[in-house]
């Protein structure tokens, strides 16, 4: 079992619809998770972290995290052609800076 | 605030040869982490140095290695170069403490031939 999983896609949403991105991770000592966002031929960018179980909103961005059950989401309202990018899951230990990543989603937005 | 410098941005290699990346993290911040990224086994961890010191390790041979200075900028070594080590290499600083959010600078692209 991979340690953080995404569904590769590609995920095609239409402009303006919600875009909803999903990753589950194997440790359970995992303390803080990440999203980055990859355009092709660029370098990660981070967009979004959160640290404790429940939803966090920044913009149109909102993460939400549910440590029970494993699983970290992205949403991405009134998703724009801008937001095509692949996107990355990425998981820490506590007090600890490897970052284990996901293979990331390729997201496509339709206009 | 300046972001994450990588410096060169562009590679050619010849297998057996060596190379040194460079990596100047955002000013204030003490941690700089490797990572490899390549098609077929996406975004890698090599290492992570805070303060001069290695603090984490993931699993690649020993032709990898890298170093801290005092003014947190790292280099990356690669001795006796693969083809298998073409990739991107990239850099990510921290503060190293509390948050972990990591920022990347642009990337080294390596081509091994």
């Amino acid at each position: 079992q991979k340690e953080v999983e995404q569904n590769s896609g590609p995920l095609s949403v239409p402009e303006g619809a919600i875009a909803s991105l999903n990753c589950t991770y194997s440790d359970r000592v995992s303390q803080s998770f990440f999203w980055y966002r990859q355009y092709s031929g660029k370098s990660p960018e981070l967009i979004m972290s959160i640290y404790s179980n429940g939803d966090k909103e920044d913009g149109r961005f909102t993460a939400q995290l549910n440590k029970a059950s494993q699983y970290v989401s992205l949403l991405i309202r009134d998703s724009q052609p801008s937001d095509s990018a692949t996107y990355l899951c990425a998981v820490t230990p506590r007090g600890n800076e490897k970052l284990t990543f996901g293979t990331g989603t390729r997201l496509t937005i339709i206009p | 605030k300046a972001g994450v410098t990588q410096t060169p941005r562009y590679l050619i290699k010849t297998r057996g040869q060596q190379v040194t990346l460079s990596c100047s993290p955002i000013s204030g911040h003490r941690s700089v982490s490797w990572y490899q990224q390549t098609p077929g086994q996406g975004l890698q961890f090599l290492f992570e140095y805070f303060s001069e010191t290695q603090r984490n390790k993931g699993n690649f041979p020993g032709r990898f290695s890298g170093r801290q200075f005092s003014n947190s900028r790292s280099e990356m070594n690669v001795s006796t170069l693969e083809l298998g080590d073409s990739a991107l290499y990239l850099c990510a600083s921290s503060t190293g403490q509390s948050s972990y959010e990591q920022y990347f600078g642009p990337g080294t692209r390596l081509t091994v031939t």
